[in-house]
């Protein structure tokens, strides 16, 4: 069956700080990948995808992620953490064929400390 | 562009009564969901239509959810009658084709 697994639940890195977030899929194709942010109280918003071509992908917020076909992963990561940055974190496979389905990962929430 | 909207925001009603919640999709969008996310948890799809058929609605406890989406626009998700467990944000999120969902900020159900 299709999964979508965040192993760290929690993350905490200083303001400044560089930032990996982990995401690892399981679906017997090339998944679409996203990651969404969600901060309290608010609906999820897209940081990035990847389709296809370039692994490396570039979002908003400063943000980028990798899909690295061998690990099964879509790792994102940001050079220098911003408080504001601080939010919950999904990851999400999306399903080809016939009608997409979204999958989401059960998240990481990343407190930002000064 | 308008995003998607979701009305209420909030809702508490006591177990064994009934809820609607409703969700107007960025307009073009054929592709609408609704996911379930319980405390902690991350969003669960509870059904998916395309236009207005439904093409996925094996999570939905089809025993007290329904949904429905008139004229493949507005839908609405109803929960009757609410358990404990429903407690979560309902979210409901649109897409132009199936593949990159926007999502309204949700309706947070609080079941006493």
């Amino acid at each position: 069956a299709q999964s979508v697994t965040q192993p760290d639940i929690h993350i905490t890195v200083s303001e400044g700080a560089s930032l990996e977030l982990r995401c690892n899929y399981s679906y017997g194709a090339t998944p679409y990948l996203f990651w969404y942010v969600q901060s309290p109280g608010q609906g999820l918003q897209l940081l990035l995808k990847y389709f296809s071509g370039d692994t490396l992908v570039q979002g908003i917020k400063g943000f980028e992620a990798e899909f690295k076909r061998s690990q099964s992963s879509f790792n994102l990561r940001k050079p220098s953490v911003h408080w504001s940055d601080a939010a919950e974190y999904f990851c999400a496979v999306g399903l080809s064929g016939g009608y997409n389905k979204l999958i989401f990962g059960a998240g990481t929430r990343l407190a930002v400390h000064p | 562009e308008a995003g998607v909207a979701q009305s209420p925001r909030y809702k508490i009603i006591e177990k064994r009564q009934s809820v609607a919640f409703w969700c107007n999709p960025i307009s073009g969008h054929a592709t609408l969901y609704w996911y379930q996310q319980i405390l902690g948890q991350g969003p669960k799809l509870l059904i998916q239509f395309q236009n207005n058929g439904v093409v996925d609605d094996s999570q939905l406890p089809k025993d007290r959810f329904s949904a429905e989406r008139l004229k493949g626009v507005d839908s609405t998700l109803k929960i009757q009658p609410a358990k404990l467990e429903d407690s979560a944000v309902y979210l409901c999120a649109s897409s132009l084709q199936g593949l990159e969902a926007f999502f309204g900020q949700g309706t947070r159900l609080t079941v006493v």
